[in-house]
């Protein structure tokens, strides 16, 4: 069966520090992975999509970036945190384009 | 999220009782999904919906996308506590994008 994981569960940064969040997948190959931003009462925007190692997708200009160093991992990272950074941060992966996305239990992110 | 709107934002139901929730889109949808997320983890996947008119249950929960797959429902019938949490649609929107509605939040009360 597939598994995703995050970590860590909870993060608390200050301002300027820089930042790196992990996921992993594993029990697929060559899965598609998104990483999505949850604000206090809101939905889930998505920041980044990659459907292959090293091909990432930016979907709102922001403080952070993603890379895909392996097929089954995906990282969030910032080199300056800012306070808007703050929120809970949750990692997905599906089969391929068009598929339902199954999450990760996701990373709490207070930036003081 | 703007492509997506759900309605209501937030729902209190006695347990037993039956509840509708709904999310619409402007566009017409690739797919549309189901979640239920318990506050502070992560989002489970309820079902998924592609085909216009098309209808999916599982246990308690049936979820409906209408024919010009714009707008979908969620009923529950004879509400549990354990339905409690918070209930998002997200949709397809192609080329590996998605978006999702701000969620609606079920409170089950005994």
């Amino acid at each position: 069966s597939q598994t995703i994981h995050q970590w860590p569960a909870t993060l608390v940064q200050p301002v300027g520090s820089p930042l790196s969040l992990e996921c992993t997948v594993e029990g697929t190959s060559n899965p598609n992975l998104y990483w999505y931003r949850q604000a206090a009462g809101r939905g889930l925007q998505l920041l980044f999509y990659s459907v292959g190692i090293g091909q990432i997708s930016s979907e709102v200009p922001q403080n952070l970036s993603a890379s895909r160093p392996q097929d089954r991992q995906f990282i969030l990272s910032s080199k300056k945190l800012l306070l808007s950074d703050s929120g809970f941060y949750l990692c997905a992966w599906s089969y391929s384009i068009g598929y339902e996305q199954y999450f990760g239990p996701g990373t709490r992110l207070t930036v003081t | 999220s703007q492509e997506l709107e759900q309605s209501p934002q937030s729902l209190i139901v006695q347990e037993g009782k039956n509840l509708t929730i709904n999310c619409t889109s402007s566009k017409t949808l690739y797919g549309l999904y189901w979640y239920k997320q318990k506050y502070g983890e992560g989002l489970i996947f309820l079902m998924m919906l592609q085909k216009g008119g098309e209808e999916k249950s599982h246990e308690k929960i049936t979820a409906k996308l209408d024919e010009k797959k714009q707008q979908s429902s969620l009923h529950i019938t004879a509400s549990q506590p354990s339905h409690a949490g918070i209930y998002l649609c997200g949709a397809d929107l192609g080329a590996g994008k998605s978006t999702f509605g701000d969620g609606t939040t079920l409170t089950v009360k005994p």
